[in-house]
């Protein structure tokens, strides 16, 4: 068990300019999830893939942002036309489905932090 | 929709002591799952302990405990024993089982820090 692999740790960049995140989950987890943490708050939730099918995605989830897991495997989260309120950690956490056990707890990354100049 | 709160944005307490971490949430749900995290500085959130709402017992791991109050929707962790790697922050979470996903709604917090 490797654990929740995240890159960059670290992502400085312009206003306006695109970034994307990767998240590479537990292998054997078919959950994954995105969260955004601000300074100072909790994690909130962005969206969620079983395998490769997007099931859901919060209303933070601008249409600047878009996410993919193409294979069921790693992930990625995209920002477009990076803003200021752009800037935060970007979590990500998978877990595994088990029949009849919907209790499988989330296992977290250690996140990218997204700073915008 | 579900809301989870932690009031004591800061804690202190002495090394060996036991302190008490609360959250409170608000939902309609009579079946879902409570969860501490554990963040430290700089590091990876990791679980802490867990609890399901159908179970009555309140759940224990080593020197952490839960006191689940149900009708109350109260959740707090207690911590025995405090150890200087317990400094972190420390976020109560909750999850409705599916119908939908299996997101979590934080709360807000706890900043502990444990004194030598």
């Amino acid at each position: 068990d490797t654990g929740v692999s995240q890159d960059p740790r670290h992502k400085i960049t312009k206003r306006g300019q695109n970034v994307t995140f990767r998240c590479d989950p537990i292998s054997e987890h078919n959950r994954l999830y995105w969260y955004r943490q601000t300074l100072g708050q909790g994690p909130e939730f962005l969206t969620y893939f079983q395998n490769e099918a997007q099931l859901e995605k919060s209303r933070l989830l601008s249409d600047r942002f878009s996410a993919e897991r193409p294979k069921g495997s790693f992930s990625t989260l995209e920002i477009q036309r990076t803003e200021q309120g752009d800037s935060a950690m970007y979590l990500c956490a998978s877990s595994l489905a088990k029949p009849g056990d919907s209790n499988q707890p989330q296992h977290f990354g250690d996140g990218t932090r997204l700073s915008i100049l | 929709a579900q809301t989870v709160t932690q009031s004591q944005p800061e804690m202190s307490v002495q090394e060996a002591e036991t302190v008490t971490l609360s959250c409170t949430y608000d939902t309609s749900e009579n079946n879902y799952y409570l969860f501490w995290y554990k963040q430290p500085p700089s590091r990876q959130m990791i679980l802490v302990i867990r609890q399901e709402a159908y179970k009555q017992q309140n759940a224990t791991e080593n020197r952490f405990s839960v006191n689940f109050q149900k009708a109350a929707k109260s959740f707090s962790l207690k911590i025995s024993d405090s150890q200087l790697g317990d400094t972190a922050m420390y976020f109560c979470a909750f999850m409705k089982p599916p119908s939908g996903t299996y997101k979590y709604i934080f709360g807000t917090g706890t900043r502990l820090k444990v004194l030598a």
